[in-house]
């Protein structure tokens, strides 16, 4: 199994405080993404990371952002949390240089109420 | 623009039945890959199979089949013979190169599969 954790792996907060979810890989993988899950929407997008500081975003970015200093970590912030982003978040990475089938971590489920 | 439609939302069959989890997918690129993961009811998500653009070679694996139809931009998986253990959510996945580096993954929406016994 990839080496793939989520820091926290359950989370309840508030509206309008700030969140940020940690994934580290041991891996060393160059390219890691955010995924968010919810009901009769699959998997989606948020932001994706190509390499350390270089980052781009997803389809569903707004509200979302994040940072690599080192390729072991991908940060996911929520600058202030709201109810809709209540959802599991997964984050990934992808396999061998060249072959880009994604590898999951167990995911955070986050409650905002 | 990407798209992946996954038309079946819930399949409920009986143990020992053949099931085909439907997957149609649209894509402006030459240059693309199809994906098949696996999220049973513990949550975490397993990569299943990987296809690329030019291979339209249908793959077997045990009870799993995979057909790639690029004139239909299609990529239909079918389990043979189901057992409970199949039961799970499948999505179905296409990704593409990106300018950036790497590449974007689009999923479907995802079928549930639930297989009674």
């Amino acid at each position: 199994d990839a080496g793939i954790t989520q820091s926290p792996r359950h989370k309840v907060t508030e509206t309008g405080t700030p969140v940020t979810l940690r994934c580290h890989q041991t891996e060393n993988h160059r390219y890691m993404y955010w995924y968010r899950q919810d009901p009769g929407h699959g998997l989606r997008l948020i932001h994706y990371s190509y390499g350390v500081k270089d980052t781009d975003k997803g389809e569903v970015s707004d509200g979302y952002s994040v940072s690599r200093s080192k390729t072991e970590d991908f940060l996911l912030t929520l600058e202030s949390a709201t109810s809709s982003q209540t959802s599991v978040y997964f984050c990934a990475i992808s396999g061998r240089e060249g072959y880009n089938e994604q590898f999951f971590g167990p995911g955070t489920r986050l409650t905002v109420l | 623009a990407q798209k992946v439609t996954q038309a079946q939302t819930e399949i409920s069959v009986v143990e020992k039945e053949d099931v085909t989890l439907d997957c149609v997918y649209e894509t402006r690129d030459t240059t693309y890959y199809l994906f098949w993961y696996k999220q049973p009811p513990s949550g975490e998500l397993v990569f299943l199979i990987r296809r690329n653009s030019f291979d339209e070679q249908n793959e077997i694996s045990g009870r799993y089949s995979w057909n790639f139809q690029k004139s239909t931009s299609s990529f239909n998986f079918t389990i043979t013979a189901s057992q409970v253990v199949d039961s799970a959510v499948y999505f179905c996945a296409l990704s593409e190169s990106v300018n950036t580096g790497g590449f974007k993954t689009i999923f479907g929406a995802g079928t549930r599969l639930f297989v009674k016994a």
